[in-house]
């Protein structure tokens, strides 16, 4: 069964960097692309971008400019760093493994328990 | 950008009814790159439908879901006590290339 489990700081200054870690357990990281989704309190998902075991990344345009999406196959981990965060930025964040067959179908099959953080000073 | 927009914004039922969510994409989505997500409060999503209409994993068959294009629905045939949650669609295409609707509010009435 494939577990996927966020890490990092609950609470981050305004202005300064967010960095989260995302621990992939029980299967392989080939094969699939790696997302952080954000979830505002009380409010709805946003994607935030991917990126695929191949190391290529696509990013949410709204947040590009502040986002940097990482993989570390050997730790099975892939990060998460948003730049420059205000109040604005504050949301449970998710993993998530996307399934991706071209022609056919896609969806989110596995998904972290999802981590609070809040920007404030 | 395909924005996705959800209706009703929340819909009251009774147990044993039927649910009919809607869910409408500003431009036609390719290939049925459309799923759906049930997420209950304090949980993540969890994926009921993918490729319009091809039930997930352990979804139970009460769970059905339709259309293409720009129009989707998902239809819960008989509400469980536990069926009620919080219901999104999402779809796969242009930049940006994932998106979510806004979601419906499926309460107990």
């Amino acid at each position: 069964q494939v577990q996927l489990q966020e890490s990092g700081p609950g609470l981050v200054k305004p202005s300064e960097t967010l960095s989260l870690t995302c621990t992939v357990s029980g299967g392989s990281i080939n094969g699939y692309h790696w997302n952080w989704i954000r979830q505002p309190p009380g409010k709805g998902l946003e994607w935030i971008g991917y990126i695929h075991y191949s190391g290529s990344t696509n990013y949410n345009p709204s947040l590009k400019s502040r986002v940097t999406i990482s993989l570390d196959t050997s730790k099975k981990q892939f990060s998460l760093e948003l730049s420059s965060v205000t109040a604005a930025d504050t949301a449970v964040y998710y993993c998530a493994r996307w399934v991706f067959y071209g022609g056919n179908s896609d969806y989110f099959d596995y998904w972290g328990q999802g981590t609070l953080v809040t920007v404030s000073s | 950008e395909i924005v996705l927009t959800q209706s009703p914004g929340t819909l009251s039922l009774s147990p044993g009814e039927r649910a009919t969510l809607s869910c409408r994409a500003s431009q036609s989505v390719s290939y049925n790159y459309l799923s759906w997500y049930q997420q209950k409060p304090g949980q993540a999503p969890r994926l009921l439908i993918y490729g319009a209409s091809s039930r997930a994993t352990s979804i139970p068959d009460r769970f059905s879901a339709s259309g293409s294009g720009t129009d989707f629905t998902l239809t819960i045939s008989r509400l469980e006590p536990e069926d009620f949650a919080v219901y999104y669609c999402q779809q796969y295409g242009s930049s940006p290339p994932i998106t979510f609707g806004q979601g419906t509010r499926l309460e107990i009435k």
